[in-house]
């Protein structure tokens, strides 16, 4: 079974400054999808990014880039000029590429911005 | 608007009783999908649907069950077979749920549900 791991429960960044969340996954499938997911205090899951894990290039999405490593199995966010609206927990998931559509997610890292 | 819609936001049971939460999505999506989040962890999958008549049991199914009668509707009963079933609960949806090539689940805003 395929599992995600957030190390990081906490993070906390200057505004305007970088930070990067860190993710590790475990899978023996070769084709899959990962995202990053964002929970601010409303509560709503947002989409902050995706990436295909037959795509070498690494995603990016205006402020939010990740840095994707398929043979270390891992996927990490980072988030530049980091703004107050960015305050959130940040959640990884995997996805198969075929068959069961579900995600499984990480533990979440809940990121606090100080102004 | 399009878009994805939960309700009620907040839902009190009594023990022993059943609840259904509501889903309703017009994105005209082919799936959809019910997970549970409890404090300190990520979403577990419940129960998913990738077309109308047909659901599957996802890792948590033990004391719900789900109805797909309709493609932009996907009602979850939490039933009182649920020894805790006080969470917030997501509805999510995505364009295709069958050997998709590419699709991305999309949210809902969730419903918090507590057992008094």
């Amino acid at each position: 079974a395929q599992t995600v791991t957030q190390s990081q429960p906490e993070m906390s960044v200057q505004e305007a400054e970088t930070v990067t969340l860190s993710c590790t996954y475990d899978t023996s499938e070769s084709d899959y999808y990962l995202f990053w997911y964002k929970q601010p205090p409303s509560r709503q899951m947002i989409l902050v990014i995706r990436q295909e894990a037959y795509k070498q290039q690494n995603a990016t999405e205006n402020r939010f880039s990740v840095n994707f490593q398929k043979a270390a199995k891992s996927f990490s966010l980072k988030i530049s000029d980091s703004q107050l609206g960015d305050a959130a927990m940040y959640f990884c998931a995997y996805r198969r590429l075929q068959g069961a559509q579900k995600l499984v997610f990480g533990q979440g890292t809940r990121l606090t911005i100080n102004p | 608007d399009g878009g994805i819609t939960q309700s009620p936001k907040y839902l009190f049971r009594k023990e022993g009783q059943n609840v259904t939460l509501s889903c309703e999505q017009n994105l005209n999506h082919d799936a959809m999908y019910w997970y549970r989040q409890d404090p300190g962890q990520g979403l577990r999958l419940i129960y998913y649907s990738q077309i109308v008549n047909d659901f599957q049991k996802g890792d948590i199914a033990e004391g719900y069950s789900v109805s797909r009668e309709k493609k932009e509707s996907f009602p979850l009963t939490v039933t009182s077979a649920q020894k805790n079933p006080t969470a917030f609960y997501l509805c999510a949806s995505s364009i295709r749920g069958a050997g998709a090539s590419t699709d991305t689940q999309y949210f809902g805003p969730g419903t918090r549900l507590t057992v008094l």
